[in-house]
């Protein structure tokens, strides 16, 4: 019973690198999203998809790019890393997109750039 | 844009005492979510109210919709040490955006022995 899965837990980057954290879930949930949390911010969508080959764009979408080519995967891929990206990012899914929807959090995945 | 502002940000008390926490916005939301989190893992929901005025308990936990749906409350009862964590409300905004959900800033909950 994995529920949301990922990956890596910990990261260190330097400026100007690139990544990919990865997220699988499965439940066969339609709807996944990244997050990611700061202090005093709580958490802040980043990009969600609601089916495989669709995604769009959350609250701080600029930075990261996102696909989903299967319905288990939702990897997110940060093109160049800034110290602004600094953060723990959590992956979710659930069933439907449907208001009061139970959503599923992964583990998290903590970010350092330098 | 819509806010959730959540109060207090922190709270340290004693063993046995009662608080509540409450999650306020000027909008409207067709359901609000409460989490709890733990360090090092995901937010793991609680509950989810959706009707105006609407009032669930969850053993200790009592949490409270407020009848326009623009608030809600946690209040603990007798709290304990094991309810210590991050609390954080959501509500999901009354257009539909992909089942965005809109966080509060999060309440820190420090229950000491």
């Amino acid at each position: 019973n994995a529920g949301v899965t990922q990956t890596p837990k910990f990261q260190v980057l330097k400026t100007g690198q690139s990544m990919t954290l990865q997220c699988a879930q499965d439940m066969n949930h339609e709807y996944m999203s990244w997050y990611r949390q700061d202090p005093g911010m709580g958490l802040r969508l980043i990009h969600y998809s609601v089916g495989a080959g669709i995604t769009d764009q959350g609250e701080v979408p600029n930075g990261y790019n996102v696909s989903r080519s299967t319905t288990e995967d939702f990897p997110l891929r940060l093109l160049s890393a800034a110290p602004s990206q600094t953060s723990v990012y959590f992956c979710a899914s659930s069933y439907s997109i449907v208001s009061g929807n139970t959503i599923y959090f992964g583990e998290g995945s903590w970010l350092t750039v330098v | 844009t819509q806010l959730l502002e959540q109060s207090p940000q922190f709270l340290s008390i004693q063993e046995g005492e009662n608080l509540t926490v409450y999650c306020n916005s000027s909008s409207v939301f067709s359901s609000l979510q409460w989490y709890r989190q733990e360090p090092g893992e995901g937010p793991v929901l609680l509950v989810t109210v959706v009707t105006g005025g609407e009032v669930k308990k969850l053993k200790r936990l009592t949490f409270q919709f407020g009848d326009a749906r623009k608030d809600s409350s946690l209040h603990i009862t007798a709290a304990q040490p094991g309810d210590t964590g991050l609390y954080l409300c959501a509500g999901a905004p009354t257009y539909n955006q992909g089942g965005k959900l809109i966080f509060g800033q999060g309440t820190e909950l420090s229950v000491k022995p």
